[in-house]
C-alpha cells in the first residue's frame, strides 16, 4: 500500500511559539491529504481537508489562522500551529486517499502521526 | 450526525481466544464501515471494510458483517496472536462523502 511519513514524530515546545509538521506521500502523488487531531482516549477527528494549489478546507470549530495549513506539491502538505498553547498538546495524524483525485476514497493512507506537547 | 460507537478497552486475551469488539453507528443514508488497525509506532491501516447491508470483510483472519438492522460491524477473530495486540478503530463513511467518523478505538492486548 501507499506510505505516507511524517516528521518530527514528536515535539516538545514552549507556550507561544509555532510548530511545523510535515506530511509526505512518498511513492505516489497526493492531491488530497487529511489533517486530523487525536486526543487521548477520543476518537480521530477531522480539522481540514488540503488540496495541492488550493486553500485547505476546515471543518466546524477548527480555527484556520491557528492552524494553518499548505499543500505546495503533490507529495508535501504541511500542518503549522501557531502560537501554540498547552490546550494544543494533542496527537496530529494526516492521510491521503489511495486514488488521487478518484471519487471512491475508498481507503484512506495514514501517516505514523506527529506528537505536540506545549509547555 | 454520524456518529460510531464502539467498545471501551482495554482488552486483554491470551493467545488463541475468540474476540469480540463491538461497534455500532448512526448514520444517514448508506454508510461504507471499515474497521482500522494501529499497530505501536505506526499509522492506521485498513484492515477490513464493508459498503451495503449484508456484506462481510475479511482480513488476517479477522471478519465483521455490515448489520443494517442492528446498525452494527462488530470485529471478531477466531483466535488471536500475540502480533495482533494493536488499537482497533471502527469508522463509517456517509455516502458519497469522503470523511471518515471514527469511534473512540479499542486497545487490544494478547498475552502469549
Amino acid at each position: 500500500g501507499a506510505v505516507v511519513s511524517q516528521h518530527p514524530s514528536r515535539v516538545i515546545c514552549k507556550s507561544g511559539t509555532s510548530v511545523k509538521i510535515e506530511c509526505r506521500s512518498l511513492d505516489f502523488q497526493a492531491t488530497t491529504m487529511f489533517w486530523y487531531r487525536q486526543f487521548p482516549k477520543k476518537s480521530l477527528m477531522l480539522m481540514a481537508t488540503s488540496n495541492e494549489g488550493s486553500k485547505a478546507t476546515y471543518e466546524q470549530g477548527v480555527e484556520k489562522d491557528k492552524f494553518l495549513i499548505n499543500h505546495a506539491s503533490l507529495t508535501l502538505s504541511t500542518l503549522t500551529v501557531t502560537s501554540a498553547h498547552p490546550e494544543d498538546s494533542s496527537f496530529y495524524i494526516c492521510s491521503t486517499p489511495g486514488l488521487a483525485g478518484a471519487g471512491s476514497y475508498n481507503e484512506q493512507f495514514f501517516g505514523p502521526g506527529t506528537r505536540l506537547t506545549v509547555l | 450526525g454520524n456518529s460510531v460507537t464502539q467498545m471501551e478497552g482495554p482488552v486483554t486475551l491470551s493467545e488463541e481466544a475468540f474476540l469480540t469488539i463491538n461497534c455500532t453507528y448512526t448514520a444517514t443514508g448508506y454508510p461504507s464501515l471499515f474497521w482500522y488497525v494501529q499497530y505501536p509506532g505506526e499509522g492506521l491501516q485498513l484492515l477490513l471494510k464493508a459498503t451495503k447491508a449484508d456484506d462481510k470483510g475479511s482480513n488476517k483472519g479477522f471478519e465483521a458483517t455490515y448489520r443494517k438492522e442492528t446498525t452494527s460491524f462488530h470485529l471478531e477473530k477466531g483466535s488471536v496472536q500475540v502480533s495482533d495486540s494493536a488499537v482497533y478503530f471502527c469508522a463509517l463513511r456517509g455516502g458519497s462523502n469522503y470523511k471518515l467518523t471514527f469511534g473512540k478505538g479499542t486497545l487490544l492486548t494478547v498475552n502469549p
